[in-house]
């Protein structure tokens, strides 16, 4: 299994460019999430999805949009990209709500800079 | 806001001593996590331990919760240099859905 893959590694745009950041998983894991890490702020949850066809907000969900059309993939799309959202962008996935189900499996981080 | 806070944010010791951090977080939980993540990697998955329990081990790890403080502690015992990494508690309250909040960590340097 190659585990939660995330493209690009590394991406530098200008404001107001849009980009879809990739996230995917081979593990059939049904929660999949996106978390953005900034410096001293840890990790802060964008959006996150329960099963195909269903997304849900997180912490911080401004500017961002997802979708989840098939259990492997979870892709996040800035719309409008802004200095405010360069970081590290971290997918994430665990098999089910179950109990003893929630390891969260993480990729490798996407680092993004915007201009 | 974060849900989890980690203490200290950063600690510095030598190889074979134990390192302990703490984590405190405001709500009610159904269990937290300990993850460990290296310089410009990915989080890894430590050690999880539930609302019911009150203390677990893996290997050098030792994770205790109180939750009557709202409070864990991750002990990692006789140290290494490999262990050198960020330190990360995640609070998981499931109330329909499942949400995850992470602390912003506890960065160690273990020194050889």
């Amino acid at each position: 299994n190659a585990g939660v893959t995330q493209t690009p590694k590394f991406q530098v745009l200008k404001t107001g460019q849009s980009m879809t950041l990739q996230c995917a998983q081979d593990m059939n894991h049904e929660y999949m999430s996106w978390y953005r890490q900034d410096p001293g702020m840890g990790l802060r949850l964008i959006h996150y999805s329960v099963g195909a066809g269903i997304t849900d907000q997180g912490e911080v969900p401004n500017g961002y949009n997802v979708s989840r059309s098939t259990t492997e993939d979870f892709p996040l799309r800035l719309l409008s990209a802004a200095p405010s959202q360069t970081s590290v962008y971290f997918c994430a996935s665990s098999y089910s709500l179950a109990l003893s189900q929630e390891t969260q499996y993480f990729g490798p981080g996407t680092r993004l800079l915007v201009l | 806001s974060q849900q989890g806070e980690e203490d200290p944010q950063a600690l510095s010791i030598q190889e074979g001593e134990n390192a302990t951090m703490n984590c405190s977080y405001k709500t009610s939980i159904n269990n937290l996590q300990w993850y460990r993540q290296n310089s410009g990697r990915g989080l890894v998955h430590l050690i999880l331990i539930r609302s019911n329990e009150r203390e677990k081990h893996s290997g050098r790890l030792r994770v205790t919760l109180d939750t009557s403080k709202k409070s864990s502690s991750l002990l990692i015992t006789a140290s290494r240099a490999a262990d050198t990494a960020s330190y990360f508690c995640a609070t998981v309250f499931r109330r329909g859905y499942q949400k995850v909040t992470f602390g912003i960590g506890t960065k160690l340097q273990v020194i050889p």
